[in-house]
């Protein structure tokens, strides 16, 4: 499996400031999906990252609030922007290879808004 | 719509006890489904898998799971639990072929006393 790397790992914010957060991965990926983990809870997809095209968003998330950049296949970010405390949560990038419909987790990155 | 139903949001067990976590599925055609571990401050690691074909699948750690299609259920086992097993688990289930979203249930934190 690929290795995933994501920075930053943990980060305290002030309430309606921005945090772009960086996925890396080692190999090339076809997929690049976003989670968001909130305290005490399960993960809930964000969005999914396609090299060369626009993020596929889920229902409850605008571009806007979460805007999406992916590259190349092997680098993603998420941005959280105008942030508020309800935006305190673990955000994780994880990965999909073409053949292979197994995602694998990077080691997310915990966001304190304060 | 997929859902994931995760029963017991914590399991406690004794050290070299049987590991018993429960999965319950819905998904309107048959579904891929995972088990990930999730250990502080870290991020999700796979477990297990199951696809298709053999509906008993081994994975990591002496975990295996049995995909059972008449109670749709994916329930996690281990025969003896260690201290090092102590983490949150989620289920997880996706539609076939690959690159679909996770679906994951809430989580079970499994507790290991000595």
């Amino acid at each position: 499996s690929a290795v995933i790397s994501q920075k930053p790992s943990r980060d305290i914010c002030q309430r309606g400031t921005s945090l772009t957060i960086q996925c890396q991965v080692d190999s090339q990926v076809t997929m690049m999906f976003w989670y968001r983990q909130q305290p005490g809870q399960s993960l809930t997809l964000i969005a999914t990252a396609n090299q060369g095209s626009e993020a596929t968003y889920e229902s409850g998330f605008v571009i806007d609030k979460f805007p999406i950049s992916r590259p190349n296949l092997t680098f993603s970010t998420l941005t959280v922007s105008n942030m508020s405390p309800e935006d305190s949560s673990i955000y994780l990038c994880a990965t999909a290879t073409s053949g292979q419909e197994t995602q694998y987790f990077g080691p997310g990155t915990r966001l304190l808004v304060l | 719509a997929q859902s994931v139903t995760q029963l017991g949001s914590h399991v406690s067990v004794s050290e070299g006890a049987l590991v018993l976590l429960r999965c319950n599925y819905s998904s309107s055609v048959p579904p891929y489904l995972f088990w990930y571990v999730q250990y502080p401050n870290q991020g999700l690691q796979l477990l297990l898998k199951y696809t298709t074909g053999a509906t008993l699948v081994k994975g990591i750690n002496g975990f295996e799971a049995e995909f059972k299609k008449s109670e749709t259920s994916f329930h996690l086992t281990k025969p003896s639990a260690h201290m090092s097993d102590a983490a949150e688990y989620f289920c997880a289930v996706s539609d076939p072929p690959g690159f679909q979203k996770l679906v994951f249930g809430t989580g079970t934190r499994l507790l290991v006393s000595p």
